[in-house]
């Protein structure tokens, strides 16, 4: 059973608008989120996390929201740029003494020009 | 600063055949990790390493074995190869096992098994 979902596989923004990706996760034990960006023949790359105790963390262009209540999170891109053109992996991590990385199958996102 | 590097970057073998993959960091980083994508698949962790002559099992540790005799190497097995095999591998190194500690990956090994 899955317990970080992605379910867009893909997703085209016009440059210069928001990209939204979501994921969801099932494990309440998960406290740690976070996200990676992945390029084509290139090893995942850490983009930005949060922790269960916040609810918005944000980094330049990169927002991460967590709604706890609904085992949900978005990754916010504003504004998109077609260099932001990756796949994007959430994952998570979470209990006492776990520190192993769940992925999601991650979303390919497409930012037009 | 090399960061982390994977050897082979691609390989093809038939069924039964044996190989290992390896993978090397400079960082100085106590943990490593190999981790497997198929298509459409998120990454999913194999074996881990907390530190020099330590190795642990992920989450899908069948078919293959590991070893790490030097801090900056972690070295992935497998001695029977079988089509299900069939994956990009990838190996990651941390300073820490707490959420602060990124985990930087290397680019992948393509392996293909007939």
């Amino acid at each position: 059973d899955q317990q970080v979902k992605q379910n867009s596989p893909s997703l085209s923004v016009q440059e210069g608008r928001i990209s939204i990706l979501n994921c969801d996760y099932t494990n309440s034990m998960f406290d740690y989120f976070l996200w990676y960006k992945k390029y084509p023949a290139e090893g995942p790359t850490f983009l930005i996390s949060i922790s269960s105790i916040k609810d918005k963390n944000e980094d330049g262009r990169f927002t991460v929201f967590l709604n706890k209540s609904a085992k949900h999170l978005s990754l916010h891109i504003v504004p998109s740029q077609p260099g932001d053109s990756a796949v994007y992996f959430c994952a998570a991590m979470g209990g006492a003494g776990s520190y192993q990385l769940t992925f999601g199958k991650g979303t390919k996102l497409s930012v037009i020009p | 600063n090399a960061g982390v590097t994977q050897t082979p970057k691609f390989r093809v073998l038939k069924t039964g055949q044996s190989m290992t993959l390896l993978c090397a960091q400079d960082m100085n980083h106590e943990y490593m990790y190999w981790y497997r994508q198929d298509p459409g698949m998120g990454l999913r962790l194999i074996h881990y390493s907390v530190g020099e002559g330590t190795t642990a099992k992920g989450e899908v540790p069948d078919g293959y074995n590991v070893s790490r005799l030097k801090k900056q190497n972690f070295l992935l097995g497998l001695e029977s190869a079988a089509p299900s095999q069939t994956s990009v591998y990838f190996c990651a190194s941390s300073y820490g096992a707490s959420f602060r500690d990124e985990q930087f990956f290397g680019p992948g090994t393509r392996l293909t098994v007939l």
